[in-house]
């Protein structure tokens, strides 16, 4: 199978800007989780979706949303961009099943100028 | 609130010995406990997990570890390192209940290996 697929790899925007990264779930799961991945802050919770249904999310501004199509595959969107929002993200994907753990992509390193 | 721990943020070890990263939780009651590696600029990788049953776990990479509860600790073990163990390593907690994937994260241990 093949694993979790995020693109881009590597994004350079400026502030003021948006940007939408891409998620390709594992095949066959139902969950896709947004992790930002910081120096300072280490890694922290975004949102899940499960069935194109957010069920959680993380404590973030509004600038941060997401969603999930029906063949599970997601997006992140950040708006207005930050130098604060530099940071690599990270696409993780579940069957559904709790024990099983999270799967995650290389990630998208955000750079904001 | 609930939380994950991890004491050493930094562990330097010699080619060949063994080594203990630590890992303590916070949580109401026990919930699913796993550690992933991440080489860098890569992703995570699952390396074992635990939610019930025999409180010793194997992994993938020759990777193991034990879950106390009595100590609320869930510590990943190796009984010899190779070069390639390099990387940092993050235990994550998941509740037992509910229906959300939301992981606890610790803050990850950097290990370095000597030759």
């Amino acid at each position: 199978k093949a694993g979790v697929t995020q693109t881009p790899r590597y994004l350079i925007k400026t502030r003021g800007q948006q940007v939408t990264l891409s998620c390709s779930p594992i095949s066959g799961h139902r969950s896709v989780s947004w992790y930002q991945q910081t120096p300072g802050q280490g890694l922290q919770f975004l949102f899940e979706y499960f069935s194109e249904t957010q069920r959680n999310k993380g404590n973030f501004p509004g600038r941060f949303s997401g969603r999930q199509f029906s063949n599970s595959r997601s997006e992140m969107n950040v708006s207005t961009l930050e130098l604060g929002d530099s940071a690599l993200y990270l696409c993780a994907s579940s069957p559904g099943d709790r024990g099983t753990g999270l799967f995650f992509g290389s990630g998208t390193q955000l750079s904001v100028l | 609130a609930q939380s994950v721990t991890q004491p050493d943020i930094h562990i330097t070890v010699s080619e060949g010995a063994s080594l203990e990263l630590r890992c303590n939780y916070s949580y109401g009651a026990t919930p699913y406990l796993f550690w992933y590696v991440q080489s860098p600029g890569q992703g995570l990788q699952l390396l074992l997990k635990y939610f019930s049953g025999d409180t010793l776990v194997q992994g993938i990479k020759g990777f193991g570890a034990e879950f106390k509860r009595s100590q609320s600790s869930f510590n990943l073990r190796k009984p010899s390192v190779h070069w390639s163990d390099a990387a940092e390593y993050f235990c994550a907690a998941l509740n037992y209940g509910g229906a959300t994937n939301k992981l606890i994260f610790g803050t990850g241990t950097l290990l370095a290996v000597q030759p």
